[in-house]
């Protein structure tokens, strides 16, 4: 994948967790970052936009944020029902094409 | 809320052509807001951007399937369409649509904000 997350992690109910999505110039540094959620076998859904936008609905519990070619989502308050894979998606300007980061497991213990 | 709904054959030859509808409720694909395209996701793998279109026939594809691909909008029947030539297995996949809008600068359509529920494709003979 043209952006980078860790493949899993993991946390306690009630706990806080981050998850990474790292890219370059071409992508993450000069375009705006969005996260999706995909629970078990069903589709993506839109959790964060414009790297730190939350569409209507979604908790304030989910926050992004985004510096250089990096971005963060975060996750405070876990619930069991957070458990998904996480994706983080952004424009690549050399490319011009829309991309992912590979996704990331989240286990809430 | 608009809505989207994906439909084609679960079953396609190795080497024929992929050819799925995504039909779109509750809203209108002349929005000229949005564009309109298609994403995947081979069994337990991550989501691949395959490409998308506005109805004024501006469209942009991922490079790696570029030379396969072919997306269409049909505002007469509210809906758009994906079709993938020369198939192989590797083309086996969960295929969603969506609706894409721009980020902040509205330059590029790249938000993914509503997604159909997917639709199975398996390439074999």
């Amino acid at each position: 994948s043209v952006l980078t997350q860790p493949p899993s992690v993991s946390a306690a109910p009630g706990q806080k967790v981050t998850i990474s999505c790292s890219g370059s110039s071409s992508n993450i540094e000069t375009s705006y970052v969005s996260w999706y959620q995909q629970l078990p076998g069903t589709a993506p859904k839109l959790l964060i936009y414009d790297n730190n936008k939350r569409p209507s609905g979604i908790p304030d519990r989910f926050s992004g944020s985004k510096s250089g070619t990096s971005a963060t989502l975060g996750i405070t308050g876990l619930q069991t029902g957070d458990e998904a894979d996480y994706y983080c998606g952004t424009w690549d300007n050399s490319l011009t094409a829309a991309v992912f980061g590979g996704g990331t497991q989240l286990t809430v213990l | 809320q608009v809505q989207l709904q994906e439909s084609g054959p679960g079953l396609v030859k190795p080497s024929e052509t992929l050819s799925l509808t995504c039909a779109v409720s509750d809203g209108s694909i002349s929005n000229s807001d949005y564009y309109w395209g298609w994403i995947r996701q081979p069994p337990g793998k991550g989501l691949e951007w395959i490409g998308h279109m506005h109805d004024s026939g501006s469209a942009y594809f991922n490079p790696s399937l570029r030379s396969r691909v072919t997306i269409l909008v049909d505002t007469s029947k509210n809906q758009f369409s994906l079709r993938l030539s020369s198939v192989t297995a590797a083309d086996t996949a969960v295929y969603y649509c969506a609706r894409h809008r721009p980020d902040s600068w509205g330059y590029y359509y790249y938000v993914m904000d509503v997604w159909g529920q997917g639709t199975t494709v398996t390439v074999s003979s």
